[in-house]
């Protein structure tokens, strides 16, 4: 069973302070992992994607991926009151077309 | 930027009533697929879709369901017989190659209700 895990939150921060949010997954078969950002009654907006392990930085975004560890992160630099929503984590596996999605992590950034 | 594009945006049906939910993926995709999301649930994978064929399906996707891409624009996912249960938002996505090295994009959804 494939699964991917977030801790769902609220994850708390100020203006300007670096949101870190983190998601663990099941399978060491998994290939691509992917950030979206969904807010209220909204559709997934795709933040990033990373297929190595390491950093990969876009802007305010930096997605860190560990899979030795199966690990995978999103942190967000000089947070703001806009980047409030709830982030999903997704994997995707070698051999699949499907898309494994986390329950997601709610962000608050306060003004 | 090219969308995905989903209608209705929202879908009232009776129980027992078939319903037909639409998309148009992005226009140089290759890949479509089809997520639902119960209220206050996760996103759940249905089905994806290469050269006119189900590439895979999840355990959600049974005979209940179906798709079909009518023409050269339009994928559409068919929901026979609606139970209670299939009240959720529904996400049309495509992608130009499979999941496991390209991104997909959503549409903005449809929002099924089922009376």
């Amino acid at each position: 069973q494939k699964e991917v895990e977030q801790n769902s939150g609220p994850l708390s921060v100020p203006e300007g302070a670096i949101a870190s949010l983190n998601c663990t997954y099941s399978d060491r078969g998994s290939q691509s992992f992917f950030w979206y950002r969904q807010y209220s009654g909204k559709s997934p907006e795709l933040i990033m994607f990373i297929y190595s392990n390491g950093d990969k930085e876009d802007g305010r975004f930096t997605a860190q991926l560990n899979k030795a560890s199966q690990y995978v992160s999103l942190l967000i630099r000089d947070s703001q009151p806009s980047d409030s929503a709830t982030y999903l984590c997704a994997v995707a596996w070698a051999a699949g077309t499907a898309l494994i999605f986390g329950k997601g992590t709610t962000l608050s950034v306060s003004s | 930027e090219p969308e995905v594009t989903q209608t209705p945006s929202h879908q009232v049906t009776q129980m027992g009533q078939e319903v037909i939910l639409r998309c148009v993926p992005i226009s140089n995709h290759l890949y479509f697929y089809w997520y639902r999301q119960i209220l206050g649930q996760k996103v759940e994978f249905l089905v994806s879709f290469y050269n006119n064929e189900i590439s895979e399906k999840s355990e959600i996707f049974d005979d209940q369901f179906s798709v079909e891409r009518p023409d050269g624009s339009n994928f559409t996912l068919k929901i026979r017989s609606t139970k209670l249960e299939d009240s959720a938002m529904y996400f049309c996505a495509s992608s130009e190659g499979t999941a496991s090295n390209q991104p997909q994009h959503f549409g903005d959804g449809t929002r099924l209700s089922i009376l």
